[in-house]
């Protein structure tokens, strides 16, 4: 099945400066990737996606990259505001006959510090 | 519009007991998939019904099951409650059945005590 591995674990950053979080998964069939935000106590939500077609998409502060080749996508926050800080999560569905079953990182806490 | 919504909020239960947690998707959502999300981890596959149907099951033991009304709601079921299924239980509807733009209860959080 798929394995998604996310790092750092825990990120600390000045506000106004950018944060990077990176994941890597193992199923080369794997087509879509999400990144969720989730906050202390509430639901995770979905921030930005990509599909396996494009490289690089960007909505605002948050951008995500992938490399089909090395099999790993990366968000990419700049500009940023306490209000980011939370858990983010990456992740992958289990191959193309599988592409409901979405395998999640193990999550990178924020913190942004004023 | 309504989002995705569970119950109950919070349950606190006995080892060896039975639960059932409720889910409802978003109006015109036809998919419903449950996720374990244990303390400081990310959420684990569990079930997904599609048009009613189970359409797969993650790597979790038979005590958990579910089902899906005709109205899309859905039930998941665990028996012979263990400590470590203490957890998050989080629903997620879609449209059409695919990982793509899951939208997510605010979950049940389980104790088991």
């Amino acid at each position: 099945g798929e394995n998604v591995e996310q790092h750092p674990s825990t990120l600390s950053v000045q506000e106004g400066d950018s944060a990077v979080i990176k994941c890597t998964y193992s199923d080369s069939a794997s087509n879509y990737f999400p990144w969720y935000k989730q906050e202390l106590g509430k639901r995770p939500q979905l921030i930005i996606d990509i599909r396996s077609n494009v490289g690089e998409k960007k909505d605002q502060r948050i951008a995500v990259t992938l490399n089909k080749t090395a099999k790993h996508f990366s968000l990419h926050i700049t500009e940023t505001q306490p209000e980011d800080s939370a858990v983010y999560f990456c992740a992958a569905p289990r191959g193309r006959s599988n592409d409901y079953k979405l395998s999640f990182g193990a999550g990178t806490t924020v913190t942004v510090r004023a | 519009d309504a989002g995705v919504t569970q119950s109950p909020t919070h349950l606190i239960k006995t080892r060896g007991q039975q639960v059932t947690l409720r889910c409802s998707p978003i109006s015109g959502h036809k998919s419903v998939s449950w996720y374990q999300q244990v303390l400081g981890q990310g959420p684990q596959f569990i079930f997904q019904y599609y048009e009613k149907e189970e359409r797969g099951r993650g790597n979790f033991p038979d005590r958990f099951s579910a089902r899906q009304f005709p109205n899309y709601s859905s039930e998941l079921n665990v028996n012979a409650l263990l400590l470590g299924d203490s957890a998050l239980y989080l629903c997620a509807s879609s449209w059409e059945g695919k990982g793509y733009g899951y939208t997510f209860g605010s979950g049940t959080r389980l104790t088991v005590v």
